[in-house]
């Protein structure tokens, strides 16, 4: 067990909604990113936080966003759903922006729209 | 762009046996990590190389990085059934603003009794 917790563990909705996956990192971690893995593009990284500030952003669509709380959990909103978008979806947190930080894992969302 | 190549993509080996994965990579960095993936399970970390020569060691496997080559390695020795997951390396890509990762294809290994 990581210590990064993820809700909901699955998820299944129709193309043309919109679904929130939550995430909440490490004890004392203040960084927090968002990864898609699918069959067709492997893991990519989406975005990330540190501290309630974006700071890096991936191959996010623009029909995805995300936030960090004052408490450091986060969100990521994906709206207007295609089929394409059924994916496992990863959150890991590391303590800092620091090079030599590990990130840690949390057990996915696996979202699934059809 | 930062790409990351893993070979093989899919690994059958039977049980006893040695092998290697590589991991290459297109611009500099000085931080590998391996994961193991087991199906649809997190990933879990194996190994964070750091600095260019870094060998580390777990039980049946070892990892090491040529930072020059843009090269790390993941030799199993003595392959047990325990072991079949997706590996995956990735470079950490450190830029001021960001240590964001970015992952290799993945190995499947499947080791056989």
């Amino acid at each position: 067990d990581s210590g990064v917790t993820q809700t909901p563990k699955h998820l299944i909705t129709a193309t043309g909604q919109r679904v929130t996956l939550r995430c909440s990192p490490r004890s004392g971690d203040l960084s927090v990113y968002w990864y898609q893995q699918s069959l067709d593009q492997g893991l990519q990284f989406l975005i990330q936080y540190y501290n309630g500030e974006e700071r890096a952003k991936g191959n996010i669509l623009e029909r995805f966003s995300a936030q960090q709380f004052p408490d450091l959990h986060s969100e990521l909103n994906l709206s207007s759903l295609e089929l394409g978008d059924s994916a496992l979806y990863f959150c890991a947190s590391s303590v800092s922006l620091a090079a030599l930080n590990e990130q840690f894992f949390g057990p996915g969302t696996r979202l699934t729209v059809l | 762009e930062l790409k990351v190549e893993q070979n093989p993509l899919f690994l059958s080996m039977q049980e006893g046996k040695n092998y290697t994965i590589y991991c290459n990579y297109s611009t500099t960095s000085d931080r590998l990590y391996w994961y193991r993936q087991d199906p649809g399970k997190s990933l879990e970390s194996l190994f964070v190389l750091l600095s260019n020569g870094a060998v580390k060691q777990e039980g049946r496997l070892m990892a090491s990085l040529d930072t020059k080559a843009r090269l790390s390695t993941l030799h199993i020795t003595a392959a047990v059934h325990d072991l079949s997951a997706t590996y995956f390396c990735a470079v950490g890509r450190y830029g001021g603003a960001t240590n964001k990762l970015i992952f290799g294809t993945g190995t499947l290994l499947a080791v056989q009794p």
